[in-house]
């Protein structure tokens, strides 16, 4: 399957800085969504920007999409403790066997917000 | 928002024995569901794609014949994990989508982590 690729792998701020995370892909796709999970739960769903969409915004989270670059970026602000947590960004395309639109994740970017 | 759920939410096995692993659309008729699996401090990878009531289609690398997917209704997929390995340890996590234009969305289950002694 297709993976993108994020950086940093690893980012580390302090409260209330903002964090930036990057995505990059590589074939067409429908959507790109951004997700987060703590360390051994499941995904949480933070946001999803459409290929015809450029940038969007919900609470402190704020995504750009590039289809040109084939790239994302998450931006949280004022971070905060609590954000510490792994994020994926997964683009909603043909998956590698055809058998129809599926989720593809990066490898992730792992945040740690110290207070 | 929609819910999937998984059971169980973790499990312990010997090597050798079969697992089988519940998705379940709780409020939503579910005609894809997918199945990931995810090594610590890795990636998720898409496993395999189910539509409901057909063959599962696997990606590639993933053995069929390992992984058992079926998709019988359009509110439960499962996974057996047949003759597991402790290599077969990971998390598992199952997704599913509406069918239809405009159901852009895949829901999550909160995943269910095997360990394979």
């Amino acid at each position: 399957s297709q993976q993108g690729e994020e950086d940093p792998q690893a980012l580390s701020i302090q409260e209330g800085e903002n964090a930036t995370m990057n995505c990059s892909y590589k074939t067409s796709i429908n959507n790109l969504q951004w997700y987060r999970q703590n360390s051994g739960r499941g995904l949480v769903h933070l946001i999803l920007i459409r290929s015809n969409e450029r940038e969007k915004h919900s609470g402190r989270l704020r995504v750009t999409l590039d289809t040109s670059k084939k790239s994302s970026s998450l931006l949280i602000t004022a971070s905060r403790a609590a954000d510490t947590a792994s994020y994926f960004c997964a683009t909603d395309a043909l998956s590698s066997s055809n058998s129809g639109y599926a989720l593809n994740f990066g490898k992730g970017t792992s945040l740690l917000v110290t207070p | 928002g929609a819910v999937v759920s998984q059971h169980p939410s973790w499990v312990i096995c010997k090597s050798g024995t079969s697992v089988k692993i519940e998705c379940r659309s709780l409020d939503f008729q579910a005609t894809t569901m997918f199945w990931y699996r995810q090594f610590p401090k890795q990636s998720l990878m898409l496993m395999a794609t189910s539509n409901e009531g057909s063959k599962a289609t696997y990606e590639q690398g993933v053995e069929k014949d390992k992984f058992l997917i079926n998709h019988a209704s359009l509110t439960l997929s499962t996974l057996t994990v047949t003759s597991a390995h402790p290599e077969d340890s990971s998390f598992y996590i199952c997704s599913a989508r509406e069918g239809g234009q405009g159901h852009n969305e895949q829901f999550f289950g909160p995943g269910t982590r095997l360990t394979v002694l």
